[in-house]
């Protein structure tokens, strides 16, 4: 839980405000990301995924964008509330190895001041 | 429909002890896996296994074995623990990678482990 966001880039910002939470992908032959949310003390949960023949996925009150020329990814959250402080990782599945696993990103801890 | 469950929540082990971290699903998944999250470090692969009786080593599998020999479940084993295994533990679960769709992972809660 809080020891997950030691030594991680961190975000802050005001309730209510959007955030962008950014993360760069290293194996070009990725083809499927999905983005997770952490909160202390809990095992990480999904939030929206994105294929690569996709350049944006919307959810509720997210959105997810892909550039693949430059290999990264990026995580919008709209109106962002006191609920949303978490860790956020990215995940990359490699198409080019074996189908069955993904790669995570160390993560980006958000705080959100009220 | 209880998801993913993982127990122990917390465990303090002496080095050279061994134990089994279990991880059980209801959701009929085929990929189960174990990661260790370390402060800095993001979510490192240990074992995983696409189905029963098939296991394969991830990045990290030095001084831990696994079996699958149900769809349901999924321990992990620490032969002789050691400091270095300090970290907390998740299993996850999900359907075949194999295709499009919602393959995300689900997670347990995690096991903390200590060894002193």
């Amino acid at each position: 839980g809080e020891s997950v966001g030691l030594h991680l880039p961190t975000l802050s910002v005001q309730e209510g405000d959007n955030s962008i939470i950014n993360c760069a992908y290293s194996n070009s032959a990725s083809d499927y990301f999905i983005w997770y949310k952490q909160e202390s003390g809990k095992g990480p949960q999904f939030i929206i995924d994105i294929r690569s023949n996709m350049d944006k996925r919307q959810g509720q009150r997210v959105t997810v964008l892909l550039n693949k020329t430059v290999k990264h990814l990026s995580l919008q959250i709209a109106a962002t509330q006191p609920g949303d402080s978490a860790v956020y990782f990215c995940a990359e599945r490699n198409s080019g190895g074996s189908n069955y696993k993904l790669t995570f990103g160390k993560g980006t801890l958000l705080t959100v001041n009220p | 429909n209880a998801g993913v469950t993982q127990t122990p929540k917390f465990q303090v082990l002496k080095t050279g002890q061994s134990m089994t971290l279990q991880c059980a699903q209801d959701m009929n998944h085929e990929y189960m896996s174990w990661y260790r999250q370390d402060p800095g470090m993001g979510l490192r692969l240990i074992h995983y296994s696409v189905g029963a009786g098939i296991t394969d080593q991830g990045e990290v599998p030095n001084g831990y074995n696994v079996s699958r020999s149900t769809t349901e479940d999924f321990p992990l084993r620490l032969l002789s623990a050691a400091p270095s295994q300090t970290s907390v533990y998740f299993c996850a679960s999900s359907y075949s990678f194999n295709g499009w769709g919602n393959y995300g992972y689900t997670f347990g809660s995690g096991t903390r482990l200590t060894v002193v």
